[in-house]
């Protein structure tokens, strides 16, 4: 089945860094969903893409939508204390298709 | 209320009990799911619903039962659960794909689970 592989699994920043982070899966998807999730809450949507190449920003959020379409990334600018938690990547090959999730990427981040 | 609600957010129930989670969603939505997330593992698809009527079931044990009344509402029904049950469950809504190519699944906050 597909499999999203995202990376890094756990990031450890100071505020005020920026941080990158993707997913890579070995087939292709039609569109890529970002979520960030608080513990002991749902994850929260963040930004979606859904042409091959787009870039979308959501304030000091950035993410892109690879152009071979088996990857994204997201990026974070000027990392602030609010910013902690677990980031997911999810893809979907087409709208009736189900979500599929990468493992998540834990930031903890140092004032 | 806005967005997805669940109630309970935090349930702590016996192997021999009986007990039912509740999402209900605020967005006017027609496609709702149930995840399970467990610590340091992918979320899980479990149940889909879709205009009401149950589309996918990911080879789930029957002791976890689902219920769609309405677009707005869907529970999970749970009897006779096993300790390794317990883990976040979370509900999600979007619009039905065939009618929207925009179609993000929108997550409740979720309920604690603890099987004892």
């Amino acid at each position: 089945g597909q499999q999203l592989n995202q990376s890094p699994q756990s990031m450890f920043i100071q505020e005020g860094e920026d941080v990158s982070m993707n997913c890579t899966s070995s087939s292709i998807f039609n569109t890529w969903l970002w979520y960030k999730q608080d513990p002991g809450e749902g994850p929260v949507l963040l930004i979606a893409l859904y042409k091959a190449g787009e870039l979308t920003s959501n304030g000091r959020l950035t993410a892109q939508f690879g152009i071979t379409r088996k990857d994204s990334f997201l990026n974070i600018s000027a990392s602030i204390p609010s910013d902690v938690g677990i980031y997911f990547c999810a893809g979907q090959l087409g709208g009736a298709q189900k979500l599929v999730f990468g493992q998540g990427t834990r930031l903890t981040i140092n004032p | 209320e806005t967005g997805v609600t669940q109630t309970p957010r935090h349930l702590v129930m016996g192997m021999t009990n009986k007990k039912s989670l509740k999402c209900e969603q605020h967005l006017g939505h027609n496609a709702m799911y149930w995840y399970k997330q467990s610590a340091k593992k992918p979320l899980e698809l479990m149940f889909v619903y879709s205009l009401e009527e149950r589309v996918e079931n990911n080879s789930v044990p029957s002791r976890f039962s689902p219920e769609c009344p309405n677009s707005s509402h869907l529970f999970l029904h749970l009897h006779t659960l096993q300790p390794e049950d317990s883990a976040l469950y979370l509900c999600a809504s979007s619009q039905e794909p065939a009618y929207s190519s925009y179609n993000e699944q929108f997550f409740g906050p979720g309920t604690r689970l603890t099987v004892l």
